[in-house]
Formats: C-alpha cells, sequence, structure tokens
C-alpha cells in the first residue's frame, strides 16, 4: 500500500523559510515521478512542481519558481521541498503526491494528507 | 499555461440521480506521443486529501466504481456520477497533465439535494 507522510509545515514570518518533508513507503520510490501540490485555506488545487525518479527533469510552476526547491533521495525514500521567501500567498496545506509512472505525463494515484504551511507575522 | 474551467460551480443532485460536471481546457490536451488525452479527475472529500478516480479523460481507476464515467476528447470532457450516493458527496477536479505547469480546474462541488 502507498504511504505518503509529509512533515515539515510551520507557522513562519515572510520572508523566511522552511523544509517540508514527504516519506514515501510501499511502492519502488526511485521509479516514479512525484509531485507537490498546495491547498490554500478554502481553496481549490494548485500544482507546484514535479521531480522525476532520477532528479533529472524538474518544473515549477511560475508563482514558486526560484523561490522554492524540489529534491528527493531515493535512498531515503523521501522527497523535499525547500521553501525560502516565503510570502502570504505561500499560506497553503501542501500535499505529497505519487505519480502513476516514471513520466512526468501521468496522473497522481497516491497523494499523502498534507503538512501545513502559515506564512503570517 | 492551459486554463481549465469548470461547470457548474456546485451543484445539488437526489439520490440516485445523475451528476453531469464539465471540464474545458483553453487548449487541446492531447498528448502527441500516445494520443491519448491527459485529462484526470479527481474527487475531494472533506478534510481529505485528493482521490484519483479517472486517467486519459475516460479510464477508471481500480477500485472506482462504474457509476463514475469520464467522457470527451481535446478540449471539452465530462464527468458524469450516475445513481449518485451519499457518499459521493466531495468537490471534484479536473488536471490537465499534458502541458507543463499541470493545471486544475477550479473545482465543482456536489451536495445532495
Amino acid at each position: 500500500e502507498v504511504q505518503l507522510l509529509e512533515s515539515g509545515g510551520d507557522v513562519v514570518q515572510p520572508g523566511g523559510s522552511l523544509r517540508l518533508s514527504c516519506a514515501a513507503s510501499g511502492f519502488s520510490f526511485k521509479n516514479y515521478a512525484m509531485t507537490w501540490v498546495r491547498q490554500a485555506p478554502g481553496k481549490g488545487l494548485e500544482w507546484v512542481s514535479i521531480i522525476t525518479g532520477a532528479s533529472d527533469n524538474i518544473h515549477y510552476a511560475d508563482s514558486v519558481r526560484g523561490r522554492l526547491t524540489i529534491s528527493r533521495d531515493n535512498s531515503k525514500s523521501t522527497l523535499y521541498l525547500q521553501m525560502n521567501s516565503l510570502r502570504a500567498d505561500d499560506t497553503a496545506l501542501y500535499f505529497c503526491a505519487k505519480g502513476a509512472s516514471g513520466s512526468r505525463f501521468s496522473t497522481l494515484d497516491g497523494w499523502g494528507r498534507g503538512t501545513l504551511v502559515i506564512v503570517s507575522s | 499555461d492551459i486554463v481549465l474551467t469548470q461547470s457548474p460551480d456546485s451543484l445539488a443532485v437526489s439520490l440516485g440521480e445523475r451528476a453531469t460536471i464539465n471540464c474545458k481546457s483553453s487548449q487541446s490536451v492531447l498528448f502527441p506521443s500516445n494520443n491519448k488525452n491527459n485529462l484526470a479527475w479527481y474527487q475531494q472529500k472533506s478534510g481529505q486529501p485528493p482521490k484519483l478516480l479517472i486517467s486519459w479523460a475516460s479510464a477508471r481507476e481500480s477500485g472506482v466504481p462504474d457509476r463514475f464515467s469520464g467522457s470527451g476528447s481535446g478540449t471539452d470532457f465530462t464527468l458524469t456520477i450516475s445513481n449518485l450516493q451519499a457518499g459521493d458527496v466531495a468537490v471534484y477536479y479536473c488536471q490537465q497533465y499534458s502541458n507543463i505547469p499541470f493545471t486544475f480546474g477550479p473545482g465543482t462541488r456536489v451536495d445532495i439535494k
């Protein structure tokens, strides 16, 4: 059974930094693309970033490019999201999601429960 | 970026009746390399993460009841929920995975009338 457990969410001041983690189990982590999706309180889903299994393809939404950095450690089956220069509009529940295949161009067939990031002074 | 619009924003349907949700894309999501429509549907119940229902516009995920069906091609897609059950109350999102960034629609809330 696919399990994804996010952690690292917190309350942080504008301009601050945070590192989110997503511990994966139940599948061969290195073989699948992984994605971060966020959801602001009471709002819809926003695609944030994707990384392929070998980290050879990485993409970001325009709203986060240059401030958020996705990475992974396949030896630890863990996905990361380094968040710098945080803004109030980064406040959201951050989900990590498993791609249905190793390709970037696949659906998200497994989701964690999310970790909450609040950017506020 | 591809923009997805969904209609209606919300709908209330009687138990046992049909719910129909539309998703329109600003450009075709037909993926050249496999000639498939890279369009997915997700269900998000209150307080839960999204759940994948349908891939490639019409391929139901394992374990998803056949009351859920997807159709459409190119830029216009539909999710149909037949014989609506109380457990189907949720927000439904379409997502395109044809062009990066892989955008989501704004969501459609389905309630019981």
